[in-house]
């Protein structure tokens, strides 16, 4: 398994400003995703963030609505531009350990756009 | 792309009793199913998982049952305890190397005392 913290764990922003979410890994991994949840709903892939390649985004998402960063093995962020109340959300990084199709989740940033 | 349906979206049993909860999945070339349960305010748990060349996987009072023909695969839980109330996701992963995941739209699980 691995262990992954996400910060900050909730925030409350205006509308039109940006918040940069970083996802920490406690072992190197290839692979880390960046999901969306909203309020009472499913999970929905935002996109794959692969170390040393750009980010793979999914029918929906833009890079410059939400661009991501991944410098290293163990660390991601994700920022979300110019908010709107619609971007009210959790917002979830996820890994899959080299070798093994398990995928583990952190805790999630809340974040409510007002 | 996979789509992933699963029923019913809310459950309530009596502690004690079983729970089952079932998705199904459209991609025939998906080959990994994991399920994972949410409590309120924290992140989704890999619970238990699947691959296309089993059919049943037990880790104590929980199972995973996969029909690849049908294209379906179940959860079961015995012996509910008040614990195991949270959200339940199904999900499916196609071949491949992406090991992107499609979710299914959640379980609320409710164990009555």
């Amino acid at each position: 398994s691995a262990v992954i913290s996400q910060k900050p764990s909730r925030d409350i922003c205006q509308r039109g400003t940006s918040l940069t979410i970083q996802c920490q890994v406690d072992s190197q991994v290839t692979m880390m995703f960046w999901y969306r949840q909203q309020p009472g709903q499913s999970l929905t892939l935002i996109a794959t963030a692969n170390q040393g390649s750009e980010a793979t985004y999914e029918s929906g998402f833009v890079i410059d609505k939400f661009p991501i960063s991944r410098p290293n093995l163990t660390f991601s962020t994700l920022t979300v531009s110019n908010m709107s109340p619609e971007d009210s959300s959790i917002y979830l990084c996820s890994v899959s350990p080299t070798g093994t199709y398990e995928q583990y989740f952190g805790p999630g940033t809340r974040l409510t756009v007002t | 792309g996979e789509n992933v349906e699963q029923h019913p979206s809310t459950l309530s049993v009596q502690e004690g009793d079983s729970a089952v909860i079932k998705c199904t999945y459209s991609d025939s070339a998906s080959n990994y199913f994991p399920w994972y349960k949410q409590e309120l305010g924290k992140g989704p748990q890999l619970i238990i998982d699947i691959r296309s060349n089993v059919g049943e996987k037990k880790d104590q009072r929980i199972a995973v049952t996969l029909n690849k023909t049908a294209k379906h695969f179940s959860l079961h839980i015995t012996e509910t305890q008040p614990e195991d109330s949270a959200v339940y996701f199904c999900a499916a992963s196609p071949s491949g190397s992406a090991r992107q995941l499609t979710f299914g739209s959640g379980t609320q699980l409710t164990v009555l005392p």
